[in-house]
């Protein structure tokens, strides 16, 4: 079985661009959820999607935003690019959602904001 | 102060010595995940926990939900565990509730 797919694996970006990252989940998966990963914050949570609906979103603003479709793949978008942006984002897919069914992370894709 | 608390935030190890990494938390949970990192990024999911004690292999994670602690133990460890482990609690029973995690444990095992 594939395991979880982020693209890509690496992106350099300058200030005030968009960016939108991509993630395929583990076939059968119907939940994906994002996060950010800072060495100043740790890992923190983004948002969920569980059958094309967002479940929860973090406590990120709205240049933040991600959508699920119906193969349940997903992608994050960022608009206005800030260099405070620059982390690994990762995706996990799951079956049922992390309260419920382990999670299966990607590898993520590292940005770099300049 | 923070949601969840890990102890002790770094660890050095010899091989073939028994480790244990605790997690605190402040919130009414659903579930709480032990995750490893290694160098490079890749996450890896080792237990995910609502109650009682989980094994797998060498690796043994207990959850104590009363005093809202969980503890990950690694017997006999080997220099391929160095890497960063992280607790991630999903608070509350409802669907719409979030995943907060943990600033996470580097452990270094040397041979």
């Amino acid at each position: 079985k594939a395991g979880v797919t982020q693209t890509p694996r690496y992106l350099i970006k300058t200030r005030g661009q968009q960016v939108t990252l991509s993630c395929s989940p583990i076939s059968g998966h119907r939940s994906v959820s994002w996060y950010q990963q800072t060495p100043g914050q740790g890992l923190q949570f983004l948002f969920e999607y569980f059958s094309e609906t967002q479940r929860n979103k973090g406590n990120f603003p709205g240049r933040f935003s991600g959508r699920q479709f119906s193969n349940s793949r997903s992608e994050m978008n960022v608009s206005t690019l800030e260099l405070g942006d620059s982390a690994l984002y990762l995706c996990a897919s799951s079956l049922e959602g992390s309260g419920w069914s382990p999670l299966h992370f990607g590898n993520g894709t590292r940005l770099t904001v300049t | 102060k923070n949601e969840v608390e890990q102890s002790p935030q770094n660890l050095t190890a010899q091989e073939g010595e028994f480790i244990t990494i605790n997690c605190s938390y402040s919130v009414g949970i659903s579930a709480l995940h032990w995750l490893q990192q290694h160098p490079g990024g890749g996450i890896v999911s080792l237990f995910m926990l609502s109650s009682g004690k989980k094994k797998h292999g060498r690796l043994i994670a207990t959850i104590n939900i009363q005093e809202k602690h969980s503890s990950l133990h690694i017997t006999a460890s080997h220099p391929r565990d160095s890497a960063v482990y992280i607790c991630a609690v999903r608070e509350g029973e409802t669907s719409g509730s979030r995943l907060t995690f943990g600033e996470g444990t580097q452990l270094t095992v040397n041979p």
